[in-house]
Parts: structure tokens; sequence; C-alpha cells
């Protein structure tokens, strides 16, 4: 495997339960991302990891968790979740959170919330 | 006002015209600007990425970057039906590699 990978492609999940995303690079970057993307908006950062710590917390709702137990691993904890959560979560990587030419992309997992 | 301004599209061309995709910006700080496609039911790739105003040409791709007047351009030469994507506008700013992306424009170029 190469690149970045995410896993499931796609989840339905009910309001009160709890579920977990999870993205594995093999790119040997130091940085990981979480972006959330919904339709006709642009991409919102939501947590920075840098050599598994977390330099970046955008404001995001307690009831997403991140995780990084190393630098190849990134997870994202769901749990109670809303309807207009339902989104495109996308990971993404970089050399170090530093790196001035972009990212490296996972094809994210289509989250749906009823 | 919004930081980075894209127009949705859809944008549709025939096979053979040359697309031009824009983006606006309102933070004269940005000095990093790339470009991203986004295949439906994929993540982003770079496409191209520019320093600073100027152009820079990739086989059929250039990217142009007005500094001035805050604006950046994707131009695709001889477009082709599998350039039919999203394309997002990437713009970094600050110390950290912090992107703010456009909303992209869905592009279909149809045979």
């Amino acid at each position: 495997e190469t690149g970045v990978t995410q896993t499931p492609r796609h989840l339905v999940m009910g309001m009160t339960n709890k579920k977990s995303l999870k993205c594995e690079q093999h790119l040997g970057h130091n940085a990981m991302y979480w972006y959330k993307q919904s339709a006709k908006k642009p991409l919102e950062l939501m947590f920075v990891y840098s050599l598994e710590e977390r330099v970046e917390n955008n404001s995001v709702p307690s009831r997403f968790s991140p995780e990084c137990p190393n630098s190849s691993h990134l997870f994202l904890h769901l749990h109670t979740l809303q309807p207009e959560d339902s989104a495109l979560y996308l990971c993404a990587s970089s050399q170090n959170h530093r790196d001035r030419l972009g990212y490296t992309f996972g094809s994210g997992t289509r989250l749906t919330v009823v | 006002q919004k930081e980075v301004e894209q127009d949705p599209g859809p944008l549709s061309v025939p096979e053979g015209a040359i697309v031009s995709l824009n983006c606006t910006y309102s933070n004269s700080a940005f000095q990093y600007f790339m470009w991203y496609r986004q295949y439906s039911r994929k993540g982003p790739e770079l496409l191209m990425y520019t320093y600073s105003s100027g152009n820079k040409e990739d086989g059929r791709f250039t990217a142009q970057v007005d500094k001035s007047s805050k604006y950046i351009s994707l131009f695709i030469r001889d477009s082709q039906p599998s350039d039919s994507a999203t394309y997002l506008c990437a713009l970094r700013s600050g110390g950290y590699n912090k992107l703010i992306f456009g909303a992209g424009t869905r592009l279909a170029v149809h045979p």
C-alpha cells in the first residue's frame, strides 16, 4: 500500500452511536491532518498533528476526538454526532507541518449521520 | 468577506476547449498558491504550485498569479474528458502549513 489510506470509505451512523475513522500514511511523513468537506463549501481544517502531537485544533466540537498513536496513523473518534456533521472527512499528510508544497490526501470517508 | 472566493460552477465545455478557472482572495499576505484536482469519490491531489506572482506551465496546465489584483487562475489547454473533476484553489498563510481552500469549481469536459 502506498499513499494515504482511509477506512471505512462509507459510514452511516445514528446520533447515539460511537464510531471511529482511520487514516494510515505510508509516505514517511511527520504531519497529519483531518479536514471536513461539505457540499459547496471550502475544506475546513479540523486538526493538525506533528510527530503525534496535536499542534492545532480549529474550534472543533468535542464530539470529534482525534488520536494520533504514531506518525503513520491517525484516528477520528465520533460520538453523539448531529445530522449536520454528515460530510466527507479527509485525512492528509505532509513531510512536516511547515511543508510548503501541500498535502497528500486520502480518498476520504463519506459519513452520513441519521 | 470570505478569504478565498471561487465560482462553484458547474462549468461545461466541449473537448479541446481552453478552460479558465479562477479564484480571488482578500489577504495580501498569501505567498504560496496551489491548485488541487479532485475526482469524484477521491481526495484532492496537488496539480500545480506557484510562489508569488507570475506564470507556471506544466504540460497543458498553466497557473497564473496576479498579486496586485489578488487573482489566481488555472488554464487548461486542449481540455480532455479526463479533466472532468472539481478544481480547488488553495493559498498558504502564516508560519504553519495552513492552507485556505476555495470551495472548488466543478468542470465537465464533454466529448
